[in-house]
């Protein structure tokens, strides 16, 4: 299994460019979700989904996309980038939504807009 | 929405137990407490998780109050390895993982 990935590792933008971020799990899992991490903070919730073609906000979706048309993937994209759209990207999946499941995160997208 | 409370941060020698703590005075009966740690230049890892009685796995173990108002993260045998961020979560019957800013643990050989 290669678990959760996450492609590209790093990416830079110009202010007002779109683009996706890609996320796949192999594992077979229901849930995933996508966080952000600002410096020096802890990380926050964009999106998630609970299964194919159900998608819900979290704490900070303004600016972001999401569907999820597959178990396997979930792409989030960025309409129109923006400087404090600078942060690193996560994505997570769980078996569940369930508060007795762990989830796994993958290694992460590092993006910088300028 | 339940929080914990961390210290910012906390220090320890290689090969002695770490005992890290969290306070959840606002628990609810249903939330599970879950840490995770996250190590330089990576995404977070799941350590451990339990609701009421202790629990024990090859990373660690989790020691909750009879009340579940507090609980600690036990590593039994620090390794640099284990310098990392570590987050106290708590798991509402919902489904987003809560993150605050957790406690930075620095191991010193």
């Amino acid at each position: 299994n290669a678990g959760v990935t996450q492609t590209p590792k790093f990416q830079v933008l110009k202010t007002g460019q779109s683009m996706t971020l890609q996320c796949a799990q192999d594992m077979n899992h229901e849930y995933m979700s996508w966080y952000r991490q600002d410096p020096g903070m802890g990380l926050r919730l964009i999106h998630y989904s609970v299964g194919a073609g159900i998608t819900d906000q979290g704490e900070v979706p303004n600016g972001y996309n999401v569907s999820r048309s597959t178990t396997e993937d979930f792409p989030l994209r960025l309409l129109s980038a923006a400087p404090s759209q600078t942060s690193v990207y996560f994505c997570a999946s769980s078996p569940s939504g369930g508060e007795n499941n762990e989830q796994f995160f993958g290694p992460g997208t590092r993006l910088t807009v300028l | 929405d339940a929080k914990t409370t961390q210290p910012n941060s906390m220090e320890s020698n290689e090969e002695e137990p770490v005992h890290l703590p969290c306070n959840h005075s606002t628990i609810s009966g249903t939330d599970y407490i879950h840490w995770y740690r996250q190590l330089p230049s990576q995404g977070p890892e799941y350590v451990i998780h339990g609701l009421t009685s202790n629990v024990n796995n090859r990373m660690a173990s989790l020691a909750i109050a009879e009340d579940r108002k507090s609980s600690t993260l036990i590593l039994h045998r620090a390794t640099l390895r284990d310098a990392a961020v570590y987050y106290c979560i708590l798991r509402e019957a919902g489904y987003a993982l809560n993150f605050g800013k957790g406690t930075s643990l620095l191991v010193t050989p």
